[in-house]
């Protein structure tokens, strides 16, 4: 498994700000994800982070409002833009040690805007 | 989409067994069968996998049928801290690209 850690832990947040969000591994992994889960609901994958490229985005996200970096094999961030009120929800990153491997999460950021 | 069903939700007593039940019938040869868990609010936590034999590890045990088209996952003494929603995702292992794809799950409650 691996020890994954995010920061911040929470965060209350005025519309039209931009919050990052950052995940550290505590060793090197193949591959980082973020996701999202808004109240009440499952998990949605946002994107994939890549080491040395730009992320790879699902349907319906986009980078101008979510971009991802990911400089290193143990560190990535998400930065949430322009937050409105339906930004507010839990995003998560989750890794893993190669590729297709099983799947571990950070214990994720709880967001709310106001 | 998801590619598996679940009932929504489940009451175990405490220190009976939780049998929680999926069906997968359009799994293919390749896909194994991940169960996670998620507590309140907090990150959803790998509890086992398998691909066609049974499985158990320290969290529990993991039962796939014959024809691979449902699974059991078992919780042997269900405790109050079992109490969370619980995911049966099915996904080719080791390959690329290969996404997590979380359905509803089942929101197992644990009663003292």
């Amino acid at each position: 498994s691996a020890v994954i850690s995010q920061k911040p832990s929470r965060d209350i947040c005025q519309r039209g700000t931009s919050l990052t969000i950052q995940c550290q591994v505590d060793s090197q992994v193949t591959m980082m994800f973020w996701y999202r889960q808004q109240p009440g609901q499952s998990l949605t994958l946002i994107a994939t982070a890549n080491q040395g490229s730009e992320a790879t985005y699902e349907s319906g996200f986009v980078i101008d409002k979510f971009p991802i970096s990911r400089p290193n094999l143990t560190f990535s961030t998400l930065t949430v833009s322009n937050m409105s009120p339906e930004d507010s929800s839990i995003y998560l990153c989750s890794v893993e040690k190669g590729t297709g491997e099983t799947q571990y999460f950070g214990p994720g950021t709880r967001l709310l805007v106001l | 989409d998801a590619k598996t069903t679940q009932p929504p939700s489940m009451d175990c007593a405490e220190g009976r067994a939780a049998n929680l039940p999926c069906n997968h019938s359009t799994i293919s040869g390749n896909e194994y069968v991940y169960w996670y868990r998620q507590i309140h609010s907090q990150g959803p936590q790998y509890i086992i996998h398998g691909l066609k034999n049974n499985e158990t590890n320290e969290m529990a045990s993991l039962i796939i049928t014959e024809d691979r088209k449902s699974s059991t996952l078992i919780l042997p003494h269900a405790t109050l801290r079992d109490t969370a929603v619980y995911y049966c995702i099915v996904r080719a292992y080791m390959e690329y690209g290969n996404k997590l794809v979380f359905g509803a799950g089942t929101i197992l409650r644990v009663k003292s």
